[in-house]
């Protein structure tokens, strides 16, 4: 069965520091990974996926995230921190022929300034 | 541009009350999914569908029930609702369509549900 992990609940960094948010999954099968956004009250919105080809996918925003099918990972990146970044980060896995998707705990980040 | 529409936003409601959360989608999408995510949790899984007619329970038990009988709306209903159902309900879609892999779900605003 698929299933996705997300170390640490809360991150916190500093304005313009680097942004690293841990995703690990598990999948009896090849993967499609995904991480999603979801700022106070919203739905969730769409950062970068990675499907097959590339490891190191980008996404909106400056965030990008490498796929390490060794260590079973897809963290998530950025260089530098904005403010407008803190919100709440979900990484997601999906499996060819199951059309369903299977989040994690999530992550808060926290920007500081 | 594509998008995925959930009424109402916001739902204060007493104990014992039927209620109906309104899910419709633009994109002529197949798949559609019913999360229920709780506050600072993850999402859980309670419905999806696969196509018109087509309705299935998900990985987190629900008293809620769904129907898919036109492919754009997907309505999620409690026939009594009870402040354990309190929670933010959020609406899914993707359509993977034949020889495309790996499509995202695209995501309602959701409906924050409070149950008195």
């Amino acid at each position: 069965a698929q299933s996705v992990t997300q170390l640490g609940s809360h991150v916190s960094v500093s304005e313009g520091a680097l942004v690293l948010l841990r995703c690990n999954y598990s999948s009896s099968v090849p993967p499609y990974l995904f991480w999603y956004v979801q700022y106070p009250n919203q739905g969730l919105q769409l950062l970068l996926k990675y499907t097959t080809g590339a490891t190191l996918v980008k996404g909106i925003n400056g965030f990008e995230a490498e796929f390490k099918k060794s260590e079973t990972s897809f963290h998530l990146t950025k260089p530098s921190a904005h403010m407008s970044d803190a919100a709440e980060y979900f990484c997601a896995v999906s499996e060819a022929g199951t059309y369903k998707y299977i989040f994690g705990t999530g992550t808060r980040l926290k920007v500081l300034a | 541009e594509a998008d995925i529409y959930q009424t109402p936003r916001y739902l204060v409601i007493g104990t014992g009350k039927k209620i109906t959360l309104e899910c419709s989608q633009t994109m002529g999408h197949d798949k559609m999914y019913w999360y229920q995510q709780d506050p600072g949790m993850e999402l859980h899984l309670i419905h999806y569908s696969y196509g018109v007619n087509s309705t299935e329970k998900g990985d987190l038990s629900s008293e809620s029930t769904v129907s898919r009988i036109r492919t754009e709306h997907f309505p999620l209903t409690l026939e009594s609702a009870r402040p354990s159902h309190t929670s933010q309900y959020l609406c899914a879609s993707s359509d993977p369509g034949q020889g495309i892999v790996g499509t995202e779900a695209f995501f309602g605003q959701g409906t924050r549900l409070t149950v008195v």
